[in-house]
């Protein structure tokens, strides 16, 4: 069976502070993708990355950095310098190649940065 | 470009009522999907579509709910009748179907509550 589990349920930082989210996932496909999504306050789920099982390769954009690692089955979140506005739910989430882009999603983690 | 566009935004019915959440995805996609948020029971898919065509509605609860898409452009979700455990907040994503992991856009949720 597949799953993500995002063992923080909650995170407080800091504003400036670096904060990792983690996420673990578990699949015995080869071929599958993981996302990372932002629910702010507002409610919407907003799109932040997308990483297929073949690539490797951390990403950064900005202040988010994205680690990705097959050997432990984790593809955590970094945000550097934590900004008020950060503050928000987020999800990673697992697509199988073979289920049709059904998203398996982690619990989320709430993470909140105060000034 | 408009993303996903769903209404009502907010649904507040008594039991037994029929609720009917209305979803336009974003132009030119051609996959659909329509998850359903409680606290209990975190982000779950209900049932997707493309081309127009229900492929998965495992995630379905039961029989009171049913989903339609009568073309590219707009997609139904229906309950009746409801019942307070339906209260969550029901998603709609869209996405370009060229391979399996592509990414999902989401609407901006419809918050139901059933008293």
């Amino acid at each position: 069976a597949q799953k993500v589990t995002q063992a923080q349920t909650e995170i407080s930082v800091v504003e400036k502070e670096d904060v990792t989210l983690d996420c673990v996932y578990e699949t015995r496909d080869t071929t599958y993708y993981l996302f990372w999504y932002k629910q702010p306050p507002s409610g919407e789920l907003v799109f932040l990355i997308r990483r297929n099982s073949f690539d490797e390769q951390n990403e950064i954009s900005g202040r988010y950095s994205w680690n990705f690692q097959k050997s432990t089955s984790s593809f955590n979140f970094t945000i550097t310098a934590s900004q008020v506005v950060d503050s928000a739910v987020y999800f990673c989430a697992l697509t199988l190649y073979n289920q049709g882009g059904k998203l398996i999603f982690g619990q989320g983690t709430e993470l909140s940065v105060k000034p | 470009d408009a993303g996903v566009i769903q209404s009502p935004r907010h649904e507040v019915t008594e039991m037994g009522q029929e609720v009917t959440l209305r979803c336009k995805p974003i132009s030119g996609h051609n996959s659909l999907f329509w998850y359903r948020q409680t606290m209990m029971r975190g982000l779950e898919l209900l049932i997707y579509f493309n081309n127009n065509v229900p492929i998965d509605d495992s995630g379905m609860p039961e029989d009171r709910f049913s989903a339609k898409m009568p073309n590219a452009s707009f997609s139904t979700l229906k309950i009746q009748p409801s019942e307070p455990r339906d209260s969550a907040v029901y998603f709609c994503a869209s996405r370009l179907l060229r391979d399996r992991g592509e990414t999902q856009y989401f609407g901006p949720g419809t918050r139901l509550l059933v008293l």
